[in-house]
């Protein structure tokens, strides 16, 4: 079991510039989680998938933010343009379904840096 | 709107004592409570969990205590080592959907 695969794990960016965040989930998972961990605000739900499906983005902050799932082994979470309070780490995590209290597992996240 | 409350937000113990953690809850749909440990540079890991209709459960040196009536909840961590410092995180969901966090409690025990 590779476990939850995150990428890149540290991303450095300019104010304005596009940044695109990786994670492929544990096979055979049906759920997929994209949070945002931050000192003051802790972790933060931002969108969740099942079954490739987007069910509720409600956390997502704005329209800078959005997420895909193409297909069952990969997600993508797209911050256009970039600004300096969206500096953070950003957690993907898969589980086996939603609504089964399948614990979530967790990647080692992207630390996001944006100047 | 915080749905998960957690206190307190850092704590030191002594090598050998016990650790408590609280969370307290709103939403009454909420009927499953989970508990996460995160290191440095690690994502939150699965540590133990309760579902509302127990009041206890207990393994190994971690114990869940609920309270319904109360909406509350606690980590106990017993014999407390200096490998179980890291930041614990309470967390509940109303089965269909994701989890909300509490903020999270960085534990320190002093060997």
């Amino acid at each position: 079991d590779a476990g939850v695969i995150q990428s890149p794990r540290h991303e450095v960016t300019e104010m304005g510039q596009e940044v695109t965040l990786r994670c492929k989930p544990i096979s055979g998972h049906n759920s997929l989680f994209w949070y945002r961990q931050t000192m003051m605000r802790g972790l933060e739900l931002l969108i969740y998938f099942n079954n490739n499906v987007p069910i509720d983005d409600s956390g997502m902050p704005e329209d800078r933010f959005s997420a895909k799932m193409p297909n069952a082994s990969f997600s993508t979470l797209k911050i256009q343009p970039s600004e300096p309070r969206d500096s953070a780490v950003y957690f993907c995590a898969s589980s086996k379904l939603t609504g089964s209290n399948s614990p979530l597992h967790f990647g080692n996240g992207t630390r996001l840096t944006v100047t | 709107q915080q749905q998960v409350k957690q206190s307190p937000q850092s704590l030191i113990v002594q090598k050998g004592g016990i650790s408590i953690i609280n969370c307290a809850y709103e939403n009454t749909a909420f009927d499953y409570f989970p508990w996460y440990q995160q290191f440095p540079g690690k994502g939150p890991a699965l540590l133990i969990a309760i579902r509302p209709d127990v009041s206890e459960k207990k393994e190994g040196r971690f114990t869940i205590s609920f309270n319904k009536s109360a909406k509350q909840f606690s980590l106990h961590i017993m014999d407390s080592q200096p490998g179980d410092s890291a930041t614990y995180f309470c967390a509940a969901s109303p089965g269909a959907d994701g989890l909300t966090f509490g903020k999270g409690t960085h534990l320190i025990i002093q060997p």
